[in-house]
């Protein structure tokens, strides 16, 4: 089973910003099937970003998903108020798979 | 437009099952997979199963094996989640989401969620 770990565990930043948040898996993702989600308090995960770096329907391009293999980065352009919330990461490659990272909480000061 | 929808909050005791629903709306039920996640209070979510709508086929995570079964019923485009010998640590929120059969991409719709909690 791929165990995917997230850091930092929290990211204070101000408005404008940039914020760059990290999934490391414990083995190779294949064919790059990691996804990027946003929770806000109260809601379910929305999908930001899949196959490592195709934004989903919707999503503004201040956020963008890079890496390969076992290391993979969201990046949250100019960070607005509204960018508070848990990011997760999740791989859906492989079987017993759709495994979720422990989440980054990022604040906005 | 395209949505889940799933049913209302359930209060259960230690020892009970619970059965809930997930109704797809908005485009061909078919065409994408129906997954289970539960995620705990201050935790991220977990992912109990999936099941194809187009077959029945299932596939669940190995620590609810033998504790939940997933079904659906494609007259009504819904989708349903047992889970039985409820325990207090089966307290969590519930979600249900679609990914694409061809060329997955995430789970790219969710439902609102359904609150369960277990206890005596």
């Amino acid at each position: 089973e791929i165990v995917l770990t997230q850091s930092p565990g929290t990211l204070s930043l101000s408005p404008g910003e940039r914020a760059t948040l990290s999934c490391r898996a414990s083995q190779s993702v294949p064919s790059s099937y990691l996804a990027w989600y946003q929770q806000k308090p109260g809601q379910a995960p929305r999908l930001l970003i899949y196959g490592a770096s195709s934004r989903a329907t919707g999503i503004p391009d201040r956020f963008s998903g890079s890496g390969s293999g076992t290391d993979f980065t969201l990046t949250i352009r100019r960070l607005e108020p509204e960018d508070l919330a848990v990011y997760y990461c999740q791989q859906y490659g492989s079987s017993p798979g759709f495994t979720f990272g422990p989440g980054t909480k990022v604040d906005i000061k | 437009q395209v949505q889940l929808v799933q049913s209302g909050a359930e209060v259960r005791k230690p020892g009970a099952s619970v059965v809930l629903s997930c109704k797809a709306s908005g485009y061909t039920f078919t065409t994408y997979y129906i997954h289970w996640f539960r995620q705990a209070r201050g935790q991220g979510p977990e992912w109990m199963g999936i099941i194809n709508p187009s077959g029945g086929t299932t596939s669940y995570a190995q620590q609810f094996q033998g504790r939940v079964t997933m079904t659906r019923d494609t007259s009504t485009g819904t989708v349903y989640m047992d889970l039985s010998s409820l325990r207090s640590e089966d307290t969590a929120v519930y979600y249900c989401a679609r990914s694409a059969i061809i060329e997955p991409a995430g789970m790219d719709v969710w439902g609102q969620g359904t609150t369960v909690t277990v206890f005596s």
